[in-house]
């Protein structure tokens, strides 16, 4: 079974600065799409990055880029210049390709220092 | 372009009750999901649906939750009797098809058992 896990229950990070949330997973599918998803307090939660797991380049969005280690299934978020709005729960997640059955890791509170 | 539609936002009942939840997915959507996230913890697979038919119910716990997405666009999710430990956001996603790896969230359902 397919498992994913993020092992910084909580980061913080001075805002304008850097951080990197981490996650790992398992799996035996050699296609997948990897994703990091957002949710702010209350709010809904929201796609911030995907990854396709055929793809060596790692994807970026604006100040969110990841780091994909595939054969080290890694699967990493940076932030940069990081904003208050960016203070939420963070979620890995993984998806097979054919099935989507999307799987999240446990999460990461981020807090925003101003 | 209207997000997915969840009611009721909370919902408090006594252990032995039953609730409903109800889920609008995105018009055009093919794919719709609901999710049980407990406090502290990432959102755990329920039910998926493809259209009318169910993909994956592999981890609900049948006894006492049912979902039915009659019609192929909303779907219902009961639990009947609720026991304390699912106290949790019941969240309804939905994408365009199982293939697209982009599910987008709803904000969710927050059952309180006493």
């Amino acid at each position: 079974a397919q498992t994913v896990t993020q092992s910084q229950p909580e980061m913080s990070v001075q805002e304008a600065e850097t951080v990197t949330l981490s996650c790992t997973y398992d799996t035996s599918e050699s296609d997948y799409y990897l994703f990091w998803y957002k949710q702010p307090p209350s709010r809904q939660m929201i796609l911030v990055i995907r990854q396709e797991a055929y793809k060596q380049q790692n994807a970026t969005e604006n100040r969110f880029s990841v780091n994909f280690q595939k054969a080290a299934k890694s699967f990493s978020l940076k932030i940069s210049d990081s904003q208050l709005g960016d203070a939420a729960m963070y979620f890995c997640a993984y998806a097979t390709r054919w099935y989507n059955d999307m799987r999240f890791g446990a999460g990461t509170r981020l807090t925003v220092k101003p | 372009e209207a997000g997915v539609a969840q009611s009721p936002r909370y919902k408090i009942i006594e252990k032995r009750q039953s609730v409903a939840f109800w889920c609008n997915p995105i018009s055009g959507h093919a794919t719709l999901y609901w999710y049980q996230q407990i406090l502290g913890q990432g959102p755990k697979l329920l039910i998926q649906f493809q259209n009318n038919g169910v993909v994956d119910d592999s981890q609900l716990p049948k006894d006492r939750f049912s979902a039915e997405r009659l019609k192929g666009v909303d779907s219902t999710l009961k639990i009947q009797p609720a026991k304390l430990e699912d106290s949790a956001v019941y969240l309804c996603a939905s994408s365009l098809d199982l293939r697209t790896g982009e599910l987008f969230f709803g904000e969710g359902s927050r059952l309180t058992v006493l």
